[in-house]
């Protein structure tokens, strides 16, 4: 087991492109959490999954992201139209149960919009 | 508006010595709070949570004490190490939440040989 796996690890991208990020958590874990960091600043919750439902959304999900997790396996996070406050790094999460033991964080995927 | 407040933004410390790091919340629907601590290219690492049932909890060098009357909690790290040198993070989750926790914005510790 080699934790969660967070793809890529950097992402470069102009303003208005369209970018996606991959996350594999811990296989036995059935939840799965999208989290954002800015410089500055703590973890902001952005959405989470159990299994394959996406279960809460937060407001700061606006309609330009989109997140998936087919299969109740992997998770994909899409940005699109991208925009310059978007840069942060992403942040995926997954835990077993409730999740309040903690999760287990990723590395992250730090995206930089030019 | 924060409601999980970490106002140190660092703390130096001399190793051996007791490092301890605040923490205030506002949100009197919190019911479960967590320490988490990150290395510079690492994603965050649990380290020790506390129930607002309780007033302590306690793994090994780390002590967490909640102070619910004062919305306040601190994190003991006894002895500290050199290796404890790291970004602090405080989270709570609000009661009946499906598991999203409201972070700090950190606390960085420096423990110097």
């Amino acid at each position: 087991d080699t934790g969660v796996s967070q793809n890529p690890r950097h992402k470069i991208t102009k303003r208005g492109q369209n970018v996606t990020f991959r996350c594999d958590p811990i296989s036995e874990h059935n939840r799965l959490y999208w989290y954002r960091q800015t410089l500055g600043q703590g973890p902001e919750f952005l959405t989470y999954f159990q299994n394959e439902a996406q279960l809460e959304k937060s407001r700061l999900l606006s309609d330009r992201f989109s997140a998936e997790r087919p299969k109740g396996s992997f998770s994909t996070l899409e940005i699109q139209r991208t925009e310059q406050g978007d840069s942060a790094m992403y942040l995926c999460a997954s835990s077993i149960s409730y999740g309040r033991d903690g999760y287990t964080f990723g590395s992250g995927t730090r995206l930089t919009v030019v | 508006d924060q409601q999980v407040k970490q106002n140190s933004p660092s703390l130096s410390v001399q190793e051996g010595r007791i490092s301890i790091l605040n923490c205030d919340y506002t949100n009197s629907m919190f019911d479960y709070f967590l320490w988490y601590k990150k290395y510079p290219a690492e994603g965050p690492t649990f380290l020790i949570s506390i129930s607002s049932i309780k007033d302590k909890n306690e793994d090994g060098r780390f002590t967490v004490f909640l102070n619910k009357s004062a919305k306040h909690l601190s994190l003991h790290i006894v002895p500290s190490q050199p290796g404890d040198s790291a970004v602090y993070f405080c989270a709570a989750s609000p009661r009946g939440s499906q598991g999203n926790l409201i972070f700090g914005k950190g606390t960085k510790l420096s423990v110097k040989p």
